[in-house]
């Protein structure tokens, strides 16, 4: 049981160029997310997923796509990179919404760099 | 819409009691505390539904006041382990779940 994986670990990207972060659960996790997070900004959600085929803007959606074909799977897409999206992006999962016990789990993170 | 915590840092002997409160501009379904070491990812602490309970982990505990739209963490006799960032995670309402919003975070720092 891998729990949430991420590839990279690191990126480095130059201004115009587009590339996806991966993310992977083995877990049968229905809900999935992105953050991205910053020196004293905290962790910001970006998109999230409530289940295969269906996706959500979080508060700052603009520069990232996401889609949703399997459960196990959410990648992120910039599509244009910037110097601003260089920040440490974290995928989280969790198998239910608002009980107890119903934590998300983190992958370790990208460290994602724009020249 | 983001959560507001406070303080942004504290720093604690061994031993020591710390309180961290996160606040809220809107009517919260759920408050959600996380706690993150340096370059690794957040980790789970506890999940606190309205309704004002109060939920305990080891010697850490939360509180969550739904008519202020507040939530408090209580670190009582602070261990070295303790040490970490903060982040309370909220969610507005049940139809909005999978949104969880976290807050700026509050360092944490137990010296021996």
């Amino acid at each position: 049981n891998a729990g949430v994986t991420q590839t990279p670990k690191f990126q480095v990207l130059k201004t115009g160029q587009s590339m996806t972060l991966q993310c992977a659960q083995d877990m049968n996790h229905e809900y999935m997310s992105w953050y991205r997070q910053d020196p004293g900004m905290g962790l910001r959600l970006i998109h999230y997923s409530v289940g295969a085929g269906i996706t959500d803007q979080g508060e700052v959606p603009n520069g990232y796509n996401v889609s949703r074909s399997t459960t196990e799977d959410f990648p992120l897409r910039l599509l244009s990179a910037a110097p601003s999206q260089t920040s440490v992006y974290f995928c989280a999962s969790s198998y239910s919404w608002g009980g107890p016990g119903n934590e998300q789990f983190f992958g370790p993170g990208t460290r994602l760099t724009v020249l | 819409q983001q959560p507001v915590q406070s303080p942004q840092a504290v720093i604690l002997r061994e031993g020591e009691d710390a309180v961290i409160n996160c606040s809220s501009s809107k009517a919260l379904y759920s408050v959600h505390w996380y706690r993150q070491k340096h370059g690794e990812a957040p980790v789970f602490l506890m999940i606190l539904l309205k309704g004002g309970e109060q939920k305990g982990h080891d010697k850490i505990s939360a509180s969550f006041n739904e008519k202020k739209q507040q939530s408090s963490l209580y670190l009582t006799a602070s261990q070295l382990s303790y040490s970490g960032t903060y982040f309370c995670g909220t969610v507005i309402s049940y139809n909005q779940g999978g949104k969880l919003i976290f807050g700026q975070g509050t360092e944490l720092s137990v010296k021996p």
